[in-house]
């Protein structure tokens, strides 16, 4: 089974803030890895497909790069509404899987 | 518009079957692989298993002896049936829409299940 090491697990920053939250896999994954955002009481969205091709009405503030089995999902302004936690998830082969998950926290 | 809503039974007993149903609509079932997905109360993301329109399954290992998934293809609808629950077992469970190497695009709102006698 392939395994997602996705960090930090928290993170505070502040509105206008560049953040950047990482997921490794455990061995290659080609460029099928996804970032998801969800809120409290919300089910999970899809913002970055395909490792960095932006999900139809996602802000262009998101953005998703690879280097090898790294991975990165790269908020350039937090806003207000960005406060969330995020998780990467890897669709190249089944069991599908995700990393822990991030906690966006305002500072 | 692509729609998913989870329903069945909020509360289980332990060792009895947990059973869920995904209502599809904006969507052929089928297209598309069908998925299930879990998150206990403050914790991560599980994922399940799908099935695709043929009857096809891909389960995760490590619910797959207790864990069947199943379509119903004239009511747009398919199902989750995991055996033997445990408190274990207790969280939210969504069902969501993918296809070959691609994501999860659509989920459902969501369907919390507790496990407790």
């Amino acid at each position: 089974d392939i395994q997602m090491t996705q960090s930090p697990s928290s993170l505070s920053a502040s509105v206008g803030d560049r953040v950047t939250i990482t997921c490794r896999a455990s061995q290659r994954i080609s460029g099928y890895l996804n970032w998801y955002q969800q809120k409290p009481g919300q089910a999970p969205t899809l913002l970055i497909y395909v490792a960095s091709s932006l999900q139809r009405g996602v802000p262009s503030r998101f953005s998703g790069s690879k280097s090898g089995t790294d991975f990165t999902l790269t908020i350039s302004s937090l806003q207000p509404e960005d406060f969330a936690t995020y998780y990467c998830q890897q669709s190249y082969n089944t069991p599908y899987s995700f990393g822990q998950g991030t906690k966006l926290e305002i500072k | 518009q692509v729609q998913l809503q989870e329903s069945g039974p909020g509360l289980v007993k332990p060792s009895e079957t947990l059973s869920l149903s995904c209502s599809v609509s904006g969507a052929s079932i089928s297209t598309y692989y069908w998925n299930w997905i879990r998150q206990p109360p403050g914790r991560g993301l599980e994922w399940i298993g799908y099935i695709f329109h043929t009857g096809s399954t891909s389960y995760n290992p490590s619910l797959k002896s207790r864990l069947t998934i199943s379509v119903d293809t004239t009511k747009n609808q398919f199902f989750l049936n995991l055996r033997s629950v445990s408190a274990a077992d207790t969280a939210v469970y969504y069902c969501a829409r993918s296809w070959e190497l691609s994501p999860l695009d659509y989920w459902g709102q969501g369907a919390l299940v507790t496990v407790s006698s």
